[in-house]
């Protein structure tokens, strides 16, 4: 069974803060993995998708990275408007289904 | 890019009810959906798979009479919760395959319902 952990649970930064977030991983034949942003009462909100050990993605002040075990998540200089739980998601090459953590939600002070 | 509509976003009422919730794609056809239950502070549980014109495909736990999902077209998909009582609250996610952009993004999400069971 496909398993995805997420640390920490929970991360309170200060604007301007830079910060990692971990996902960790087991599947019987990666086919991507996936970083989503939720907001309060909304569904995920699709960021990045990673297939192979070492390639990383940009968008605005986030970078997502990828090894054989895990991803990280950096958050460069986050702002108030970065705050939301973001959840990491796989997909193994036997179907469609997504396995999900528990997400980190990350509040970020003005 | 790919949209998907839920409705509706809240529903409020009494034990026993049936609560039916809709899940469209509007943009492009999905020959798979997905719903997925999540409790406060929670991840995504997928409840149920479901292939247009083909039965659901239901995880291990979940009671295919409580939740009946229909597919009956490549645009919409259906979640009844038969006879719902106060421990089946919770928000209510569906989320759909398009072929054409799997290769980028798998699934694209509605905006959930928040269910409430008085």
């Amino acid at each position: 069974e496909d398993q995805v952990t997420q640390s920490p649970e929970a991360l309170r930064l200060q604007e301007g803060e830079s910060s990692s977030l971990n996902c960790s991983y087991t599947v019987s034949g990666l086919r991507g993995l996936f970083w989503y942003r939720q907001d309060p009462g909304k569904g995920p909100e699709f960021l990045f998708t990673l297939y192979s050990a070492g390639e990383e993605k940009e968008k605005e002040r986030l970078k997502a990275t990828l090894t054989k075990k895990e991803s990280f998540l950096h958050i460069t200089a986050p702002k108030p408007e970065d705050s939301a739980t973001y959840l990491c998601a796989v997909r193994n090459t036997y179907d469609y289904k997504l396995s999900f953590g528990a997400g980190t939600t990350v509040t970020v002070r003005a | 890019g790919a949209v998907v509509s839920q409705h509706p976003s809240r529903v409020i009422c009494k034990s026993g009810t049936s609560v039916k919730i809709e899940c469209r794609s509007l943009d492009f056809q999905a020959t798979t959906m997905f719903w997925y239950r999540q409790f406060p502070k929670q991840s995504l549980m997928l409840m149920a798979t479901s292939n247009e014109g083909s039965k659901a495909t239901y995880e291990q736990g979940v009671e295919k009479d409580k939740f009946l999902i229909n597919h009956a077209s490549l645009t919409l998909s259906t979640l009844t919760v038969t006879s719902a009582h106060p421990e089946d609250s919770s928000f209510y996610i569906c989320s759909a395959r398009d072929p054409v952009s799997d290769s980028n993004q798998p699934q694209h999400f509605g905006d959930g319902t928040r269910l409430s069971i008085l």
